[in-house]
């Protein structure tokens, strides 16, 4: 149990468009979701914390109109980088809350490499 | 400001033999410590974690001590395997949110 997929595992586009990137919960409902992105050789570092049905709250520093977070249901949270540059280029990694193991445990996605050209 | 620290960016072990990984962190607050093991180019994989209020668990090969007082954990793997070499990083959670360490690599020499 305690499954987390996220789709694309990897996305190139080109500078200016934006990039959906989704994370879903396969065997367990997740009311709390997180977005982190990592940087090479460096640590995870939390973006936002998505609740489903109300907004995201973001982290110090995380643009909100930049890094759009939806969470639209107990298994399904997005995150759209809009308007990408080539700054934005990182691995981004998803996970949920278990609640049925308390609640402290996250269990993350694969991650997704973007790419920014 | 970084709350939770991994001092040791790399640990070599030889197979059979001991992996001891240490994490330091500054907040007292936290109350829930986790440890994660990650392959490059993949999430992080839950091994262990502990309560605050506790100061060891055990799973199998991986016991993971809290000294409070210290504001110190560690991470035993006993014994090493060769399929442990990846990075392990050390997260402290307040309020349900991970403070992640730099992360440690280790490699099982066989």
């Amino acid at each position: 149990g305690a499954v987390v997929s996220q789709h694309p595992s990897w996305v190139i586009c080109k500078s200016g468009t934006s990039v959906k990137i989704e994370c879903r919960s396969l065997d367990f409902q997740a009311t709390t979701m997180f977005w982190y992105r990592q940087f090479p050789k460096q640590s995870l570092m939390l973006m936002a914390t998505s609740n489903e049905g109300s907004k995201a709250t973001y982290e110090q520093g995380v643009e909100k109109d930049k890094f759009l977070i939806n969470h639209a249901s107990l298994t399904l949270s997005t995150l759209t980088v809009t308007s990408a540059h080539p700054e934005d280029s990182s691995f981004y990694i998803c996970s949920a809350r278990d609640l049925r193991q308390g609640g402290y445990e996250q269990y993350f996605g694969p991650g997704t490499r973007l790419t920014v050209t | 400001d970084q709350q939770v620290k991994q001092n040791s960016p790399s640990l070599s072990v030889q197979e059979g033999r001991i992996s001891i990984l240490n994490c330091d962190y500054t907040n007292s607050m936290f109350d829930y410590f986790l440890w994660y093991k990650k392959y490059p180019a993949e999430g992080p994989t839950f091994l262990i974690s502990i309560s605050s209020i506790k100061d060891k668990n055990e799973d199998g090969r991986f016991t993971v001590f809290l000294n409070k007082s210290a504001k110190h954990l560690s991470l035993h793997i006993v014994p090493s395997q060769p399929g442990d070499s990846a990075v392990y990083f050390c997260a402290a959670s307040l309020n349900y949110k991970l403070s992640f360490g730099a992360g440690t690599t280790v490699t099982v020499r066989a």
